[in-house]
């Protein structure tokens, strides 16, 4: 399978704490992306991290890329109510002109 | 400037039917997606297109045809519906083959 697989599965935090979750993969790929979906939206592109690259930010978010262990993790730093929703990583491999997509993490951030 | 809009939002059908889920990007991208969403499977790709008048099969294409006639244009069909296409289907868009996407908010597809 070409999927990412996220971990945890669901991760429940405090507002201000510090959330991480992790996104496993098998291929060899181009570029990974992260994403979040409100509850019954869309999903908005959240960052994209080329296999070139270690680490990317972007405002509270920062993500890193480990090709030799094919992980990702991100990390939402100061938690916010807001920021409760699904996240999702992406994987972008060396064939084919899709984007993979994992089941997600669920991330409720108690206010 | 409204990204990607998809139609209809909702719609139930009954097995059998057919139907149209229509897909408009004001951006100017080339590159189109539908994938389907389904509880603890994450989203699978169905059909996609890299430009005008081209199509490709994803991982889920079984059932589903697609159409590419025009560069803002993605359409979805689904010939004889089955209550396994009971899904939220979601359209994407991107400039090209490594960049991000943008997503519809998508349709709420229930067969009965």
């Amino acid at each position: 399978s070409q999927q990412g697989e996220e971990d945890p599965q669901a991760l429940s935090i405090q507002e201000g704490e510090n959330a991480t979750m992790n996104c496993s993969y098998k291929t060899s790929i181009n570029n990974l992306q992260w994403y979040r979906q409100n509850s019954g939206r869309g999903l908005v592109h959240l960052i994209l991290i080329r296999s070139n690259e270690r680490e990317k930010h972007s405002g509270r978010l920062r993500v890193t890329l480990d090709t030799s262990k094919k992980s990702s993790s991100l990390l939402i730093t100061a938690s916010r109510a807001a920021d409760t929703a699904s996240y999702f990583c992406a994987i972008g491999s060396n064939t084919g002109n899709q984007f993979y997509f994992g089941t997600g993490t669920s991330l409720t951030v108690i206010p | 400037n409204a990204g990607v809009t998809q139609t209809p939002k909702f719609r139930v059908l009954k097995t059998g039917q057919s139907m149209t889920l229509l897909c408009a990007q004001d951006m100017n991208h080339e590159y189109m997606y539908w994938y389907r969403q389904d509880p603890g499977m994450g989203l699978r790709l169905i059909h996609y297109s890299v430009g005008e008048g081209t199509t490709a099969k994803g991982e889920v294409p079984d059932g589903y045809n697609v159409s590419r006639l025009k560069k803002q244009n993605f359409l979805l069909g689904l010939e004889s519906a089955a209550p396994s296409q009971t899904s939220v289907y979601f359209c994407a868009s991107s400039y090209a083959r490594d960049y991000g996407y943008t997503f519809g908010s998508g349709t709420r597809l229930t067969v009965v």
